[in-house]
C-alpha cells in the first residue's frame, strides 16, 4: 500500500529561522510528488510539482527537493504569512488512472 | 473570479437525511475531483469525473453518488447520512485526463458538513 508520511507534525519558526519540512513515501511507481499550501478554512493551494530524483523547484521563499525515497520543503528565512498547513501528495498508477495519495500534513506557524 | 465553487459552505443535518454538494468550475477544465478531509486534516480522494465519465472510485459508501451533468459542474449527492461523513468536502479540477502529466490540480473552498 502506497504510504505518504509528513514531519514534523508542527512546526513553530520565529520569522527568520529557516527550516525544513519532509515528506517520506513508500509507492510502486511514482507519477509525481506535489506540494499545497493550505490556510485555514479554505482549499488546498497547488506549490510545486516534482517528477525526478534531483529535481529542484524554487519559488520565493520555498524550496522543494526529491530523491528516491523523500522531498523536503525548504523555507528560507519565513515569514508570518508563510503559517499554513503544508501538505505532500504522490501520485500513483491504479489501472488507467493515477491517484493522489495525500500525508497529514505539517502546520507551520512562524511568529513574528 | 472564483475558479473552483462549491455550494453550499456550511450543511449541518440530522443523521439519516440526504444532502447535495454542487460544485462548479470555470477554468475549462474537463476532470474534476471530489476529496474529503477529515478532523485530523487527511485528506482522501472520493471520485474522479473526466468529461462526465466515472474514471475513479475509491472504496466509498454506496450512499455517495456523484453526478456530472457536464464538464463543469460534479455534484456530489449524500444519502442516509451518518455521523462519520462529518467533514469537509472539497472539489477540484485540473486539465487533461487524470493520468496525465503536469497537471495541477485547482481545489474549491471546500463544503463542511456537520451530521448531528
Amino acid at each position: 500500500e502506497d504510504q505518504v508520511t509528513q514531519s514534523p507534525e508542527a512546526l513553530r519558526l520565529q520569522e527568520g529561522e529557516s527550516s525544513s519540512l519532509n515528506c517520506s513515501y513508500t509507492v510502486s511507481g511514482l507519477r509525481g510528488l506535489f506540494w499545497y499550501r493550505q490556510d485555514p478554512g479554505k482549499g488546498p493551494e497547488f506549490l510545486f510539482t516534482l517528477y525526478s530524483a534531483g529535481e529542484e523547484k524554487e519559488k520565493e521563499r520555498l524550496k522543494a527537493t526529491l530523491t528516491k525515497k523523500e522531498s523536503f520543503l525548504h523555507i528560507t528565512a519565513p515569514k508570518p504569512e508563510d503559517s499554513a498547513t503544508y501538505l505532500c501528495a504522490v501520485r500513483t498508477r491504479s489501472g488507467g488512472s493515477y491517484i493522489p495519495t495525500f500525508g497529514r500534513g505539517t502546520s507551520l506557524i512562524v511568529h513574528p | 473570479d472564483t475558479a473552483v465553487s462549491q455550494t453550499p459552505k456550511y450543511l449541518v443535518t440530522q443523521m439519516g437525511n440526504d444532502k447535495s454538494i454542487k460544485c462548479e468550475q470555470n477554468l475549462g477544465h474537463d476532470t474534476m475531483y471530489w476529496y474529503k478531509q477529515d478532523s485530523k486534516k487527511f485528506l482522501k480522494i472520493m471520485f474522479s469525473y473526466n468529461n462526465k465519465e466515472l474514471i475513479i472510485n475509491e472504496t466509498v459508501p454506496n450512499r455517495f453518488s456523484p453526478k456530472s451533468p457536464d464538464k463543469a459542474h460534479l455534484n456530489l449527492h449524500i444519502n442516509s447520512l451518518e455521523l462519520g461523513d462529518s467533514a469537509v468536502y472539497f472539489c477540484a479540477s485540473n486539465q487533461g485526463l487524470a493520468g496525465g502529466y503536469q497537471e495541477t490540480q485547482y481545489f474549491g473552498p471546500g463544503t463542511r458538513l456537520l451530521v448531528l
